[in-house]
């Protein structure tokens, strides 16, 4: 079975400084994708980062990165420079495009303080 | 380009009712697919529609049912409503189809169902 668990229900940075989101996945399929969305307070959840499980250079956005270790299943994101609007829950996901379904991870409710 | 659009963004019911939710995909979106967030369970995915073909299934019970109409819109039917069922109800739309795959989704601001 699929799986992707987030271990850090709650985490807060300094604004300006760098944080790092954990996730881990679990899927037998060999073509599938993660993702970082981001869901605000009371806000549309939007995407933050995509990693296509075939690419071996990790993905960037701007201050947002991730590190894709495939062979320990496992795919953090980092954000540097981190402003207050970064503020949100941030939820780790995987799709396999097989099966067409995603598996979302239970999500990180990161604070970023001034 | 309008994004995606749920309705009824609040509703209140109560135990033993049904509630009927809708959605309407981005223009050029044919895939459909709707989660249910809850504090600490994150989104679980209910299900998920292409051309008005469901193609994949959560584990949720039989008093979740859906549909998507030609026009690509979607709702989202929970019958004989528990106190458990109280959840943010997300919708999403992608461009899938069959030479695109992105995997993106774009999301509605959802639909907020308290069962009292």
């Amino acid at each position: 079975a699929q799986t992707v668990t987030q271990s850090q229900p709650e985490m807060s940075v300094q604004e300006a400084e760098t944080v790092t989101l954990s996730c881990t996945y679990d899927t037998s399929e060999s073509n599938y994708y993660l993702f970082w969305y981001k869901q605000p307070p009371s806000r549309q959840m939007i995407l933050v980062i995509r990693q296509e499980a075939y690419k071996q250079q990790n993905a960037t956005e701007n201050r947002f990165s991730v590190n894709f270790q495939k062979a320990a299943k496992s795919f953090s994101l980092k954000i540097s420079d981190s402003q207050l609007g970064d503020t949100a829950m941030y939820f780790c996901a995987s799709f396999t495009s097989g099966t067409y379904k995603y598996i979302f991870g239970t999500g990180t409710r990161l604070k970023v303080l001034a | 380009k309008a994004g995606v659009t749920q309705t009824p963004r609040y509703l209140i019911k109560t135990r033993g009712q049904q509630v009927t939710l809708s959605c309407s995909p981005i223009s050029g979106h044919r895939s459909v697919s709707w989660y249910q967030q809850t504090p600490g369970q994150g989104l679980q995915f209910l299900f998920e529609y292409f051309s008005e073909t469901q193609r994949n299934k959560g584990n949720f019970p039989g008093r979740f049912s859906g549909r998507q109409f030609s026009n690509s819109r979607s709702e989202m039917n929970v019958s004989t409503l528990e106190l458990g069922d109280s959840a943010l109800y997300l919708c999403a739309s992608s461009l899938e189809g069959t030479s695109v795959i992105s995997g993106e989704l774009f999301f509605g601001e959802g639909s907020r169902l308290t069962v009292l």
